[in-house]
């Protein structure tokens, strides 16, 4: 079975500064990786995911990943935040084979100080 | 832009009423998925669909119950809503293989008095 640790549940940051969300996942085969945000009262959405190939994957707001499969982690960084990047945001694991639902982290509430 | 519909968004009922939470998509996608999210912003899986007639357990214990006799539709009932059942319930869908994106609706937020 797979599972995803965030490390950490709140993270405050002031508007401009980098950010780096952390995710570490466990599985004994193959997986996909996923960073989903949600703004509040609303669902999910999909920021970036890796399936193969380049480790470091970007998504079209300025938040990159990168995948380390040494280290299984798949942190979120972004090197200057904003105000609209206020949001919950969630990492998530899926075995590259078969039907199995994503296996989604406790979330890491991102707050950015004006 | 996800084309996935949760109705109601936000409801409010008393102990013992029965209530379904709709969901539909217009995707056609065949997977299909209800999450429960805590307080503190934790997602459960309680229910899970690969198809018309497919429905399964998630891995969050749940006294609600799913079917999938359309495609496009998978509610959830509570036969009988309790305080405990108080949360916001997130509906999502999926097609193809694991590497696809799964697509999230609004939510209904639950509260039950």
């Amino acid at each position: 079975a797979q599972s995803v640790t965030q490390l950490d549940s709140q993270v405050p940051v002031f508007e401009e500064a980098p950010v780096e969300l952390r995710c570490n996942y466990s599985s004994s085969v193959s997986v996909y990786l996923f960073w989903y945000v949600q703004y509040p009262n609303q669902g999910l959405q999909l920021l970036l995911k890796y399936l193969s190939g380049s480790t470091l994957v970007e998504s079209i707001n300025g938040f990159e990943a990168e995948f380390n499969k040494s280290q299984t982690s798949f942190h979120l960084r972004k090197p200057s935040v904003h105000i609209s990047d206020t949001a919950e945001y969630f990492c998530a694991v899926n075995r590259n084979s078969g039907n199995t639902p994503l296996v989604f982290g406790k979330g890491t509430r991102l707050s950015v100080i004006a | 832009e996800a084309d996935i519909y949760q109705t109601p968004r936000y409801l409010v009922i008393g102990t013992g009423k029965k209530i379904t939470l709709e969901c539909s998509q217009t995707m056609g996608h065949d997977k299909m998925y209800w999450y429960q999210q805590d307080p503190g912003m934790e997602l459960h899986l309680i229910h899970y669909s690969y198809g018309v007639n497919s429905t399964e357990k998630g891995d969050l214990s749940s006294e609600s119950t799913v079917s999938r006799i359309r495609t496009e539709h998978f509610p959830l009932t509570l036969e009988s809503a309790r305080p405990s059942h108080t949360s916001q319930y997130l509906c999502a869908s999926r097609t193809g293989g694991a590497y696809n994106e799964q697509f999230f609706g609004p939510g209904t937020r639950l509260t039950v008095l």
